[in-house]
């Protein structure tokens, strides 16, 4: 079964610092996305791309969060600099038609010290 | 806007029990998908069910059972004789067409089935 494919699986960052988060979505879909979800909450959307362009990112906190997705299959997620309250699980997920189920990756779980 | 609510926070129930999990949601639109999704200790999002708005029909997987009712906005999810492996937390999720897609959870229900 196709997945989608995420790493690192787990970063320890101190506050201040640059991390990266890297993701490959399910071969042929179109549509990735970025949420984050902290602990005892539902996830929440940070940026959604088609193919290469950004259709949605007014949850991003833009001033030290950024994403790209250059040729439209794997995508980035970078904050710079890393605060305390970034902590959290990273997730990225995939689809190929509206409305059906994403494919969610297994995550990025961050902490920031 | 879209919202759901889970407003079961943590259930405990004995293996074999049954279980339901609630879940209420609004929205404006007419066409709109559900979703459950269980995430195991592990962290990953595993999806479940989807179900349009136009589908009421009750649906049945093995263990696990979904009660759609539009008057009530509602879409109640049942595990029958549950086991220690149905121990996570369970989303419910909601997107409505023209909306790119985008889910918008609740809060989640953890559900601990103990022996």
């Amino acid at each position: 079964e196709a997945e989608v494919a995420q790493s690192p699986r787990y970063k320890i960052t101190e506050k201040s610092q640059a991390v990266a988060f890297w993701c490959d979505p399910i071969s042929g879909h179109a549509t990735l996305y970025w949420y984050r979800q902290i602990l005892g909450q539902g996830p929440e959307l940070l940026v959604q791309f088609q193919d290469e362009s950004v259709v949605d990112d007014s949850q991003l906190p833009k001033d030290r969060f950024s994403a790209e997705r250059l040729k439209g299959v794997d995508s980035t997620l970078k904050i710079q600099p890393a605060e305390l309250g970034d902590s959290a699980m990273y997730l990225c997920a995939s689809s190929s038609r509206e409305g059906y189920g994403y494919t969610f990756g297994s995550g990025t779980r961050l902490t920031v010290v | 806007a879209q919202k759901v609510t889970q407003a079961q926070t943590e259930i405990s129930v004995v293996e074999k029990e049954d279980v339901t999990l609630d879940c209420v949601y609004e929205t404006r639109d007419t066409t709109y998908y559900l979703f459950w999704y269980k995430q195991p200790p592990s962290g990953e999002l595993v999806f479940l069910i989807r179900r349009n708005s136009f589908d009421e029909q009750n649906e049945i997987s093995g263990r696990y059972s979904w009660n759609f009712q539009k008057s009530t906005s509602s879409f109640n999810f049942t595990i029958t004789a549950s086991q220690v492996v149905d121990s996570a937390v369970y989303f419910c999720a909601l997107c409505f067409t023209g909306g790119g897609n985008k889910l918008t959870f609740g809060t989640g229900t953890q559900l601990k089935v103990e022996l």
